[in-house]
């Protein structure tokens, strides 16, 4: 059972735009929800992570919005650039426990 | 920030060898390190759960005796696929979880990745 479903499975913006990918969890009990960068062939950089007693995380350009009733939570990527191209997951998990990834989102952000 | 380091980076060998991935925290402490596998435009496929002084916590359908993991110290867990055929021909990533820095720094509790493995059997 996907403990994480994330959508889109892949995402094409326009330089400057904004990008927008979700995340749904089910397990209640995860306390941590980080989202990875990876570009073809280097492991996953952490980019950004939010705890559940907060709504909202912001990073530069990047933003996680977070709602725990929903049990979801989005990462959106202000201003994007071609830089930002790259494989997005994101990621759930209490502390002791693994991490449980999405199945990733392909964004390119077209000049 | 954390750095994870793995190595070797690419490895290219023949069917039936024996190769060995390591992965090691520079910075901070991780009594748990995670092994993963990744096919092309794939996400990350858990393989194993990696615990100091202690046995390797394998996931659904991943043979241990064919993905021997030892984690002998707070700072290094390695990965020895035995007898590789092609098949076995993936790209390897570790991750190593915050538990502690060298320092005495309170642990993060977060999870830093290496660079990856890229395993090639001919």
């Amino acid at each position: 059972q996907q403990q994480v479903k994330q959508s889109p499975q892949s995402l094409i913006v326009q330089k400057g735009g904004i990008s927008i990918i979700n995340c749904a969890y089910e397990n209640t009990a995860f306390d941590y929800f980080p989202w990875y960068q990876q570009f073809p062939g280097k492991g996953p950089a952490l980019l950004i992570a939010i705890r559940p007693d907060v709504s909202e995380k912001k990073e530069g350009r990047f933003t996680i919005s977070f709602n725990k009733s929903a049990k979801q939570f989005s990462l959106h990527i202000m201003d994007s650039q071609p830089g930002d191209s790259a494989t997005y997951f994101c990621a759930a998990t209490y502390y002791g426990n693994q991490f449980y990834f999405g199945t990733g989102t392909s964004l390119t952000v077209i000049p | 920030g954390a750095v994870v380091s793995q190595h070797p980076s690419r490895v290219i060998c023949k069917s039936g060898t024996s190769v060995k991935i390591e992965c090691r925290s520079l910075d901070f402490q991780a009594t748990t390190m995670f092994w993963y596998r990744q096919f092309p435009k794939k996400s990350l496929m858990l393989m194993a759960t990696s615990n100091e002084g202690s046995k390797a916590t394998y996931e659904q359908g991943v043979e241990k005796d064919k993905f021997l993991i030892n984690h002998a110290s707070l700072t290094l867990s390695t990965l020895t696929v035995t007898s590789a055929h092609p098949e076995d021909s993936s790209f390897y990533i570790c991750s190593a979880r915050d538990t502690g820095g060298l320092a005495g720094a309170p642990n993060t509790g977060e999870l830093f990745f290496g660079e990856g493995s890229r395993l090639t059997v001919l």
